[in-house]
């Protein structure tokens, strides 16, 4: 059964600080791996979605690698600012749960400091 | 382009009543997957319609929760005689015929309130 792990529940960091978020996933058959940013009582919005036979996608200050031997995902903030405060969801859809869901880590909580 | 459509956005029952949430998938899109965060919660599975089939129902709670897609028109989750415990999010996320590694398109969510 796929479980989805997300490290640190919480983070605080003064603006401009580079940050990592981790994400761990028990069973390495996915079909991919997606960030997503909550902001309070809103929707979910996809920030990179990583493929399987991928290793990494960029978009603009945000990094996430895929290693999908170890069961492991990082998204990488560079230089962080006030407006990326918000909670970030990691996900995978994995290939042997017979469908296609999406399984849900429960969220790093970002706060950066002005 | 339309994206996922959700509504309503927001909706409060008193204990008791029914409840019916609404989601319109993206044009083209045959598949529809319905999910639920709770209060301080992830987001959690619950069922995976395609048009007039329910595939996958294994989140769906036992009683009082059901799902429909039907061949004209939006998929729509029913909670019937709701309870407290039933205030969450509930998303609806949508995809194409199925592709290896193709991803869910999330509409905004419907926040149920039960008072």
């Amino acid at each position: 059964k796929q479980e989805v792990t997300q490290i640190p529940a919480a983070l605080s960091v003064p603006e401009g600080e580079n940050l990592v978020l981790n994400c761990s996933f028990t069973d390495s058959a996915i079909y991919n791996l997606q960030w997503f940013r909550q902001d309070p009582g809103k929707g979910l919005t996809s920030l990179l979605l990583i493929q399987s036979s991928q290793r990494e996608q960029t978009s603009g200050r945000l990094n996430a690698s895929l290693d999908k031997s170890s069961g492991r995902s990082t998204l990488y903030i560079a230089a962080s600012q006030p407006g990326d405060s918000a909670t970030y969801l990691c996900a995978v859809r994995g290939r042997t749960s017979g469908t296609y869901k999406y399984i849900f880590g429960t969220g790093t909580r970002l706060k950066v400091l002005a | 382009n339309a994206g996922v459509m959700q509504n309503p956005r927001h909706l409060v029952r008193r204990r008791g009543q029914e409840a019916r949430l609404r989601c319109s998938p993206v044009k083209g899109h045959s598949h529809v997957y319905w999910y639920r965060q709770l209060p301080e919660e992830g987001l959690k599975f619950m069922v995976y319609l395609q048009k007039e089939n329910i595939i996958d129902e294994s989140g769906m709670p036992k009683e009082r929760f059901s799902a429909e897609f039907p061949k004209e028109g939006p998929s729509i989750l029913r909670i019937q005689q709701v309870v407290r415990g039933d205030s969450a999010a509930y998303f609806c996320a949508s995809s194409p015929p199925d592709r290896d590694g193709e991803t869910q398109y999330f509409g905004p969510g419907t926040r149920l309130l039960v008072l």
